[in-house]
């Protein structure tokens, strides 16, 4: 069945390093969605991206989405206390509009001050 | 708080008896889901609904789990004859879908189980 894997699964980092979580699916997506959760909360979403190659920015934090639309990657500039937590990339299973969204295993990030 | 709620947000029970748990969407949403989520891994996929239609089953749940969404509304999750491997968080969530993808799911807080 369709799997969607991320690297590294934990990343420690000092407060103003940067930091980057690598997501790949074993198929081709329509779509690719990202979610951070906070410890002890649940999963929120961040950002949306369809296009092959798309690009999409939120101050700090950087999306990226594979020409070949089955890999993306998060990059969090000059990392904060505040970015702790685990984030999630997740993809639809089969059509775009399909409900079934796979969710890769996380990357946990911890920033030390 | 017009977010997803979910009830109860903690459930202890022995093994061998049944739960319910309820979820209320954003109200003006279309799609529910039931996840389940276990200490470092990403949400598993149990469930959806579009309305009160279940479109997809994850082939991972036994029959011992069933779940409604009678009036295209609120959802309840039903395990039946818990066992140990049971407990975990279980997620609902909600969106908006749209013609060309699924939307944003909105996670609610989670009901954790532990079957003990």
């Amino acid at each position: 069945g369709q799997q969607v894997m991320q690297i590294p699964q934990y990343q420690h980092v000092q407060e103003g390093e940067d930091f980057t979580t690598y997501c790949n699916s074993s198929t081709t997506l329509s779509n690719i969605q990202w979610y951070k959760q906070r410890p002890g909360g649940h999963p929120v979403f961040l950002i949306q991206l369809v296009k092959s190659g798309e690009v999409k920015k939120q101050k700090r934090l950087t999306f990226q989405f594979g020409e070949a639309k089955k890999n993306s990657s998060l990059h969090i500039t000059a990392t904060q206390t505040t970015d702790v937590g685990t984030y999630f990339c997740a993809g639809p299973s089969g059509s775009g509009n399909t409900g079934k969204l796979i969710f890769g295993q996380g990357t946990t990030l911890q920033v030390k001050p | 708080d017009t977010g997803v709620s979910q009830d109860p947000r903690h459930k202890i029970t022995k093994r061998g008896q049944n739960v319910t748990f309820r979820c209320d969407p954003i109200s003006e949403h279309n799609r529910l889901y039931w996840y389940r989520q276990t200490l470092g891994q990403g949400p598993e996929f149990l469930t959806y609904f579009q309305n009160e239609a279940q479109l997809e089953k994850s082939r991972l749940l036994s029959d011992r789990f069933s779940a409604e969404r009678p009036k295209g509304s609120f959802s309840t999750l039903e395990i039946q004859r818990t066992e140990q491997g049971d407990s975990a968080m279980y997620l609902c969530a909600s969106s908006l879908a749209q013609t060309t993808n699924t939307g944003e799911l909105f996670f609610g807080e989670g009901s954790r189980l532990t079957v003990l």
